[in-house]
């Protein structure tokens, strides 16, 4: 398998436009999570799927964030509008997870910047 | 609610020596510790990973422990060789009534070994 998927590696737009992050998760895989990375904070959930559905939400920073998984082998984060403060490496990942959490697998990630 | 300190935030070791990594957390509820090697330029990477059921587990050269009554659990990389530098995560997780819940993590610790 070619790991967790995420499209485009680099992103730069500008303020006020509108953002969209893609992955696709490890095949298989029923779990799918949306991080977000910066010096300052560090590694945030931002949302988190099972079986496709959203199961908490609470991270995401503002309503100007949101997120879809339509099927088992797409996810996207939009950013719409974007700020410069969203600028961040978007990490998606995935696990297969039953009863137990197992080893979640993170994608290479998206480096946004807004200018 | 759910918290993850880690210490130290730099840690500098010689080659060859050991190196260890502590974390706390809050959440009682929490049940599986994993523990991420990052690289730069690419995603977190999964090198060990404990239940709350079990007290110690060793893969070679890495160890992780964990004290649930102190809520603390650590990394230990004995033999540290030059590929070992890189930043560390520690992460916590529990099950949520939807399946899968998602990681809290530590703010790093970039790991130097020195030659």
């Amino acid at each position: 398998d070619a790991g967790v998927i995420q499209s485009p590696r680099h992103e730069v737009t500008e303020m006020g436009q509108e953002v969209t992050l893609r992955c696709k998760p490890i095949s298989g895989h029923n779990s799918l999570f949306w991080y977000r990375q910066t010096m300052m904070r560090g590694l945030e959930l931002l949302i988190y799927f099972n079986n496709n559905v959203p199961i908490d939400d609470s991270g995401m920073p503002e309503d100007r964030f949101s997120a879809k998984m339509p099927n088992a082998s797409f996810s996207t984060l939009k950013i719409q509008p974007s700020e410069p403060r969203d600028s961040a490496v978007y990490f998606c990942a995935s696990s297969a997870t039953g009863a137990l959490n197992t080893e979640a697998f993170f994608g290479q990630g998206t480096r946004l910047t807004v200018v | 609610g759910e918290n993850v300190e880690q210490h130290p935030s730099t840690l500098s070791v010689q080659e060859g020596d050991s190196a260890v990594i502590k974390c706390t957390y809050s959440d009682s509820a929490s049940n599986y510790f994993p523990w991420y090697k990052q690289e730069l330029g690419k995603g977190p990477q999964l090198i060990i990973d404990i239940r709350s059921n079990v007290g110690e587990k060793k893969d070679q050269r890495i160890a992780v422990t964990l004290n649930k009554t102190a809520k603390h659990f650590s990394l230990h990389i004995t033999e540290t060789q030059p590929e070992d530098s890189a930043v560390y995560f520690c992460a916590r997780s529990g099950l949520s009534g939807g399946g899968a819940d998602g990681l809290t993590f530590g703010k790093g610790t970039h790991l130097i070994i020195q030659p």
